[in-house]
């Protein structure tokens, strides 16, 4: 079966702070992604990867940055965090061949104070 | 730019009652159209994903349309019940092959 965990369910952060999250799959993807999920604006993708190593912004990646040295792992990183970045935040993977379909992890909801 | 667009936002519908959830996409240039599950508070739970050589996908009381051309796919559920009680995703596979647009959903509620 296939599974994409994510480190954290709920984290609180204060402003300012540098906050890791964490999304590992245990499928083989090649592809791997992070969006924020917010109410009225859906989800947007906020980076995307297509390899070890290899990052591409999506559509809102200000703010964020992202890691990838391993092909199970990609870690989104909030280098300093906002009150403007509370939000569920969503990873998935999938693989380069067709039909690509996307696989999601349970969510990690951030609030930033 | 792909835009996906699901209408009605939210639906409230008596339990045994059929229904249809609309998604709309403005780029008919799409791989493949995925519908998905989000129950409150939790992550996405994939339902079906039509690819663009197919025009339909079943699975047991579920059924998604595809039509390229129009530009429209549709979530049939059949005899709906209270546990299907929850937002619907619709998103397109565009451009990039793995990226997806996302529709806002659909909140529907199965009322006993």
């Amino acid at each position: 079966d296939v599974k994409v965990t994510q480190s954290s369910r709920y984290l609180v952060k204060r402003t300012g702070e540098k906050v890791f999250l964490e999304c590992v799959q245990d499928m083989d993807h090649e592809n791997m992604f992070w969006y924020r999920q917010d109410p009225g604006l859906g989800l947007r993708l906020i980076y995307f990867s297509y390899d070890v190593k290899m990052k591409e912004k999506g559509d809102i990646p200000e703010g964020y940055s992202v890691s990838r040295e391993k092909k199970e792992r990609f870690s989104l990183i909030l280098e300093s965090a906002s009150t403007n970045q509370t939000s569920m935040y969503l990873c998935a993977s999938s693989s380069r061949r067709p039909p690509w379909e996307q696989y999601f992890g349970p969510g990690t909801r951030l609030t930033v104070t | 730019k792909q835009e996906v667009t699901q209408i009605p936002a939210a639906l409230s519908v008596p339990e045994g009652e059929n229904l249809v959830l609309n998604c709309s996409f403005t780029d008919s240039a799409i791989y493949n159209l995925q519908w998905f599950r989000q129950d409150p508070g939790k992550g996405l739970t994939s339902l079906l994903l039509i690819q663009s050589s197919q025009r339909e996908q079943t699975s047991g009381r579920l059924n998604a349309s595809l039509d390229k051309s129009s530009g429209r796919s549709t979530l049939y559920i059949a005899a709906s019940q209270p546990g299907d009680s929850a937002t619907y995703l619709c998103a397109a596979y565009t451009g990039t092959a793995s990226k997806l647009t996302f529709g806002t959903g659909t909140r529907l509620q199965v009322t006993l």
